[in-house]
């Protein structure tokens, strides 16, 4: 099984470029999130989304928007980067909102010159 | 949610056990306690979780205080693969909007 895949790995944008971060969960989850994680600090939630057809806004929701596809798919849009927005982005799953045993993604390192 | 308070580091010796401490004085009654670590580089993992009693799965045991202050999870022989930072967080059933802290950074010396 694959679990929960991110694309790309890696990517550098110049500042003001848009981009979207794709993720994809192979385990029939209901729930999806999206973390940053800046140098020496811990997680902080952007978005996630509950079950299908919904969003909800984390912690940190400010210069992203976000797409729950379909169940397997939750995307991650950065409509025009910033150099504050340089950091590693962690997608992960749950079966829903009653358990709290989150399967992540491998990361993607995103660089905004 | 309660927040946690961890070592920011700490050292433990390959084939011990290692104890990681987390205080949680603010936990409600309708809080968990759950434990994740995340191997450099990598997304977190989870490992545990308990709402009062002991637990113990394949990869740790937790122990939680009477009064629920306070925990402790148990690597019980740590390899040096456990070289890891390990986040306790207090989580509310039904709410996954899970606040990781800065973590212990735990190391596994030889």
């Amino acid at each position: 099984n694959a679990g929960v895949t991110q694309t790309p790995k890696f990517q550098v944008l110049k500042t003001g470029q848009s981009m979207t971060l794709q993720c994809a969960q192979d385990m029939n989850h209901n729930s999806m999130y999206w973390y940053r994680q800046d140098p020496g600090m811990g997680l902080r939630l952007i978005y996630y989304s509950a079950s299908e057809g919904t969003t909800d806004k984390g912690e940190v929701p400010n210069g992203y928007n976000v797409s729950r596809l379909n169940k397997r798919e939750f995307s991650l849009r950065l409509e025009s980067a910033a150099p504050s927005q340089t950091s590693v982005y962690f997608c992960a799953s749950s079966q829903g909102e009653n358990t709290g045993e989150l399967f992540f993604g491998e990361g993607s390192r995103l660089t905004v010159l | 949610d309660a927040k946690t308070t961890q070592p920011t580091s700490m050292d433990c010796a390959e084939g011990r056990a290692a104890n990681l401490p987390c205080n949680h004085s603010t936990i409600s009654g309708n809080e968990y306690v759950y434990w994740y670590r995340q191997i450099h580089s990598q997304g977190p993992q989870y490992i545990i979780h308990g709402l009062k009693n002991n637990e113990t799965n394949e990869m740790a045991s937790l122990i939680i205080t009477e009064d629920r202050k306070s925990s402790t999870l148990i690597l019980p022989h740590a390899t040096l693969r456990d070289t890891a930072v390990y986040y306790c967080i207090v989580r509310v059933y039904g709410n996954n909007r899970l606040a990781f802290g800065k973590g212990n950074q735990v190391v596994v010396i030889p």
